[in-house]
């Protein structure tokens, strides 16, 4: 199975910060990656897609850069409503794997 | 739009099988693969396979091989789950999420709402 390792595994961030968060893949997967936000208590709502596409709906302060082994998820600028959990998935090979999650928490 | 509506909450003891569900709408129900994912308590997300709606063929992953039937019923547009053998560590979120592309199997996309098994004595 492709582990996927997502760091940090928690940050604590302010309103208006820049916030990265990697995710490295154990062998290359292209761009087979999506990036998925989950608030307390709520079902996983998927951001970015292909590495760097953002999912229609999505605020345009997400982002999302990376391909084969190494991948970064950036907000430009932190909001409220973006302090959660963010996971990202690889499905290039079976079985599909996720990071371990970085929890974002308010400064 | 497209909406995934599961069943409601289960407790089970150790042994015994639940079964979840999973009613889609906003959508030809047939056209998308669904996967199934779990999420224990205060941890990370596990992908447990998938079935392809149209054909009935499922894909689990070999941690469930044995244990996991996934099913459906096309007549009423709804994917199935269950888990047989429950342990404790099988207490858990269960969420149904439809593949993101129609006709193949891609990744996840829209998700259900979850459902809570608890598994206890």
């Amino acid at each position: 199975d492709i582990q996927m390792t997502q760091s940090p595994s928690s940050l604590s961030a302010s309103v208006g910060d820049r916030v990265t968060i990697t995710c490295r893949a154990s062998q290359g997967i292209r761009n087979d990656l999506g990036w998925y936000q989950q608030k307390p208590g709520k079902a996983p709502k998927r951001l970015i897609y292909a590495a760097s596409s953002l999912q229609s709906g999505v605020p345009s302060r997400f982002s999302g850069s990376g391909s084969g082994t190494e991948f970064t998820l950036t907000i430009s600028s932190l909001q409220p409503e973006d302090f959660a959990t963010y996971y990202c998935l690889q499905h290039n090979s079976y079985p599909p794997t996720f990071g371990g999650g970085t929890k974002v928490e308010i400064k | 739009q497209v909406q995934l509506v599961q069943s409601g909450a289960e407790v089970k003891k150790p042994g015994a099988s639940v079964k979840v569900s999973c009613k889609a709408s906003g959508y030809t129900f047939t056209g998308y693969y669904m996967h199934w994912v779990r999420q224990a308590p205060g941890q990370g997300l596990e992908w447990m396979g998938w079935i392809n709606p149209n054909s009935g063929g499922t894909n689990y992953a070999q941690k469930f091989q044995g244990r996991v039937t996934m099913t459906r019923d096309t007549s009423i547009s709804t994917a199935y789950m269950e888990l047989s053998r429950l342990r404790s560590d099988d207490t858990a979120v269960y969420y149904c999420a439809r593949d993101e592309v129609g006709g193949t199997v891609t990744t996840v996309g829209v998700w259900g709402q979850g459902t809570l098994v608890t598994v206890s004595s």
